[in-house]
């Protein structure tokens, strides 16, 4: 079946520092791939996705390329703020398939002043 | 445009209870997908509904069910309620054809303690 893998957390870091969150997937089909956060106390949000081999998902300072030989999503962020505290959530899905998300665990990052 | 709407936000109930819970869509949105998340096994996938069909089903016993409704609004009901049904169940609505485009739009949840 369809899984998520990504890095346990949780994260640590000084504001300004770069950001690396490791996700890596195995998918049945052919997958597009999710990166979505979960502000304290809300439900989530897509943050960026990408859709086909070789693609550079972005928003708001965030990157991750879509890896197809390594089967992996990472994503990453030059200099964090406080505000980007959050839980980090790496997804997959396959269109037209199973008509549903497959979510990661999650990971935590905390950014320290 | 109003965003996902969950209710209720928060609510305590005791081993053997059910639970009903609500989620408005996005309005357009035909799809609504439905998540338990637990500290300890993160988001999992309940079951979607299309147009008033239900789609897709996760692993969970026959205790969760829901359905959909004409105007796209969806239920989730928990009968004979455990310990382990504590969670936060999220709600999602999709665009176009549905959760398999992996675009979901999160209500803020249903927070359930069972105790």
């Amino acid at each position: 079946g369809d899984s998520v893998t990504q890095m346990e957390g949780p994260v640590t870091l000084s504001e300004e520092a770069f950001l690396t969150i490791n996700c890596t997937y195995t998918a049945t089909g052919y997958p597009s791939l999710f990166w979505y956060v979960q502000y304290p106390g809300e439900g989530l949000q897509l943050l960026l996705k990408a859709t086909k081999a070789d693609d550079k998902g972005s928003n708001k300072g965030f990157e991750a390329t879509y890896r197809k030989e390594t089967t992996s999503f990472h994503l990453e962020k030059g200099s964090v703020q406080v505000s980007d505290s959050a839980v980090y959530f790496c997804a997959l899905s396959v269109t037209g398939g199973y008509q549903k998300v497959t979510f990661g665990t999650g990971t935590k990052l905390q950014v320290i002043p | 445009k109003a965003g996902v709407t969950q209710t209720p936000r928060y609510l305590i109930k005791t081993r053997g209870q059910q639970v009903t819970l609500s989620c408005s869509p996005i309005s357009g949105h035909r799809s609504v997908s439905w998540y338990q998340q637990t500290p300890g096994q993160g988001l999992q996938f309940l079951f979607e509904y299309f147009s008033e069909t239900q789609r897709n089903k996760g692993n969970f016993p026959g205790r969760f069910s829901g359905r959909q409704f004409s105007n796209s609004r969806s239920e989730m009901n928990v009968s004979t309620l455990e310990l382990g049904d504590s969670a936060l169940y999220l709600c999602a609505s999709s665009p176009g054809q549905g959760a398999g485009t992996g675009e979901l739009f999160f209500g803020e949840g249903s927070r359930l303690t069972v105790l």
